[in-house]
């Protein structure tokens, strides 16, 4: 299975500063494959960007994502407090479709 | 309006047999994969299993023992079957529509919370 590890398990950030979230996989992966969400408290998740670097439908401008082979990641430019939430990325390369840990972000 | 509602008991006996069931609005099975993914409780997502638009399936090998998925196109539903359940499957289980490319889950129900208990 591969394995995505992702960091760091937490951010702790002033509004308006950026944020950058890294994904690692065990393996090389097609960046067509490479997804990350966010799951606000008590809510299901919400896909953000999807084929590492597309903004799902209605996703601010601010959320961004870029990668290839092993290493993704994830950029919030100017943190907002609605954005407090657990982003997660995916892959959808190989069975099992595997999640990364997950890092929670919070605002100071 | 996509949706996805999953529903199912909230209280399952250890060793007995967890039945969800997963209804959808506004797509068609036929069309759309939809994949069966988990949270136990303050922990993170675990990916389960998928049911595709064509009726077949593939499982997470760690579970793939005790779980089935299928469907009722006719009906709009996905049903998840998981056997010998124990007091680790506790979780909310979300159903997530996937419209076929490369996995991604680009609709969730709001999840249906499974605890298992005597």
């Amino acid at each position: 299975a591969i394995v995505l590890n992702q960091s760091p398990s937490s951010i702790i950030a002033s509004q308006g500063e950026k944020v950058t979230i890294t994904c690692r996989a065990s393996s090389s992966i097609s960046s067509n494959y490479l997804h990350w969400y966010q799951q606000k408290p008590g809510a299901f998740p919400k896909l953000v960007i999807y084929s590492t670097s597309y903004r799902a439908s209605g996703v601010p401008s601010r959320f961004s994502g870029s990668g290839s082979g092993t290493s993704y990641s994830f950029t919030i430019s100017r943190v907002e407090a609605e954005d407090v939430a657990t982003y997660y990325c995916q892959q959808g390369s190989s069975n099992p479709f595997t999640f990364g840990s997950g890092t929670k972000l919070e605002i100071k | 309006q996509v949706q996805l509602k999953e529903s199912g008991p909230g209280l399952v006996q250890p060793s007995q047999t967890l039945s969800l069931t997963c209804t959808v609005a506004g797509f068609s099975l036929t069309s759309y994969n939809v994949h069966w993914v988990r949270q136990p409780p303050g922990k993170g997502l675990e990916w389960m299993g998928v049911i595709w638009n064509t009726g077949g399936t593939r499982y997470n090998s760690a579970l793939k023992s005790r779980l089935s998925i299928s469907k009722d196109t006719s009906k709009s539903q996905v049903f998840l079957k998981m056997n010998s359940l124990q007091t680790e499957d506790t979780a909310t289980y979300y159903c997530a529509r996937d419209r076929g490319i490369a996995a991604m889950m680009d609709a969730w129900g709001q999840g249906a919370s499974v605890t298992v208990s005597s």
